[in-house]
């Protein structure tokens, strides 16, 4: 079954820590993007990467960070840096062509 | 600055009716749009499309309408179902990157 898998669900953790959230894909698509949706919100883009060992910046990118060390795999850090990180958090691919990106299921952090 | 935005948070429709899903975007340049449904509590899934070279597109009881040059383009659901209750989000893709703008989404309630 081809699909993006996006672990944990649900993530807790202290003020202060770094955290890392899982996204593979078995696709083999070529990009992969992470948003965060807040509550009344749209989507917003914080990275998106197109090609293995490469990723650009999206609109809300402080206090994360991400690696694209493999084509299936996209992780994303949210860091101490990050002011408000209590989101819902999710990874999407696609290839370069225009079609639409397919998501995760998304995984819920909350910062206690 | 929001480049997609939708208007309408909420929408109620009853079982059977049409259901009319408005979003209007500002920059030009993008050249393909989508509608994603979204449950809570999970990811986004891909509902229809549509390009920016045409006006139309139908998929079953779903149809998406482009007007390019009124920046604006709807979804039609008919006839609208209970399991339609959701939240809707378009999207709209850049010509010249890979990245997605997503609208605020609006929630759709089909009363039985």
């Amino acid at each position: 079954d081809g699909g993006i898998t996006q672990s944990p669900k649900y993530l807790f953790r202290k003020e202060g820590q770094n955290v890392t959230l899982s996204c593979e894909q078995n696709l083999n698509h070529d990009a992969m993007y992470w948003y965060r949706q807040d509550p009344g919100q749209g989507l917003r883009l914080i990275y998106y990467s197109q090609i293995v060992n490469d990723f650009q910046k999206g609109d809300i990118a402080e206090g994360y960070s991400v690696s694209r060390e493999k084509k299936e795999s996209f992780p994303l850090t949210v860091t101490s840096a990050q002011k408000n990180p209590t989101a819902f958090y999710l990874c999407a691919s696609n290839n370069r062509a225009p079609t639409e990106a397919f998501f995760g299921q998304g995984t819920r952090l909350t910062v206690v | 600055d929001q480049q997609v935005k939708q208007n309408s948070p909420s929408l109620s429709v009853q079982e059977g009716r049409i259901s009319i899903l408005n979003c209007d975007y500002t920059n030009s340049m993008f050249d393909y749009f989508l509608w994603y449904k979204k449950y809570p509590a999970e990811g986004p899934t891909f509902l229809i499309s549509i390009s920016s070279i045409k006006d139309k597109n139908e998929d079953g009881r779903f149809t998406v309408f482009l007007n390019k040059s009124a920046k604006h383009l709807s979804l039609h659901i008919v006839p609208s179902q209970p399991g339609d209750s959701a939240v809707y989000f378009c999207a709209a893709r850049g010509y010249t990157g890979n990245q997605f703008y997503f609208g605020t989404g609006t929630s759709l309630t089909v009363i039985p």
